[in-house]
């Protein structure tokens, strides 16, 4: 299996930052790679596919980018409602396999 | 509106069995994969399993933690996914997740088929204990 690794595992910021969340691939999965957005209590939400891809509705400040074993998550401005938990999704094989989250806070 | 919706979960005892409902709507149903996933309580993600679309002969996987215990299956007819949780043990504790797959095809000469969930449901709470 296809292991995903996030870091940090937990982030603090303030409104306005710009922020990073990295995940890495225990092997080459091209850019088979999904972002998903999780408040409490909510269903996850896409925000990414295919490393680099903006869902439809979601804001622009949100970006992906990587192939192969290293990806990040791109927030380029933080709203209040960005507050929540971040996963990735390796999409390259079965089974699907999600890194452990990156849960982002208020500073 | 494009929506699913799980029902079905509850309390069981360990070693009891249980059979979760996805409804969908506002979507073709007959040609979507589904999947489940869940979330047990302060934990992160984890795949349970997909099924596939008829024209990919109802394909099923699993998740290791969960194969030959649990059975995905759908209906067409009634746009509705289900899972089949058996030999539940308390670990299987989770709020359970299905949703649908896309895929997206890049490239005409040598396509590349990028799969990801875009719809979820609400969730439905299943409770394995004593």
């Amino acid at each position: 299996d296809i292991q995903m690794t996030q870091s940090p595992s937990s982030l603090s910021a303030s409104v306005g930052d710009r922020v990073t969340i990295t995940c890495r691939a225990s092997q080459s999965i091209s850019s088979y790679l999904n972002w998903y957005q999780q408040k409490p209590g909510k269903a996850p939400k896409l925000l990414i596919y295919a490393a680099s891809s903006l869902q439809s509705g979601v804001p622009s400040r949100f970006s992906g980018s990587g192939s192969g074993t290293d990806f990040t998550l791109t927030i380029s401005s933080l709203q209040p409602e960005d507050f929540a938990t971040y996963y990735c999704q390796q999409s390259y094989s079965t089974p699907v396999t999600f890194g452990q989250g990156t849960r982002l806070e208020i500073k | 509106e494009v929506q699913l919706v799980e029902s079905g979960g509850g309390l069981v005892q360990p070693g009891g069995s249980l059979k979760l409902s996805c409804a969908a709507s506002g979507f073709t149903f007959s040609g979507s994969a589904m999947h489940w996933v869940r979330q047990a309580s302060g934990k992160g993600l984890e795949w349970v399993g997909r099924i596939r679309s008829k024209a990919n002969s109802y394909a099923t996987a699993y998740a290791a933690s969960v194969k030959g215990r649990f059975t995905i299956s759908r209906d067409d007819s009634k746009n509705t996914a289900y899972l089949q949780m058996n030999s539940l043990k308390t670990e299987d504790t989770a709020v359970y997740y299905c949703t649908r797959r896309v895929t997206m095809v890049r490239g005409v000469i040598i396509p590349n088929y990028y799969y990801y969930m875009d719809v979820w449901g609400k969730g439905t709470t299943v409770t394995v204990s004593s």
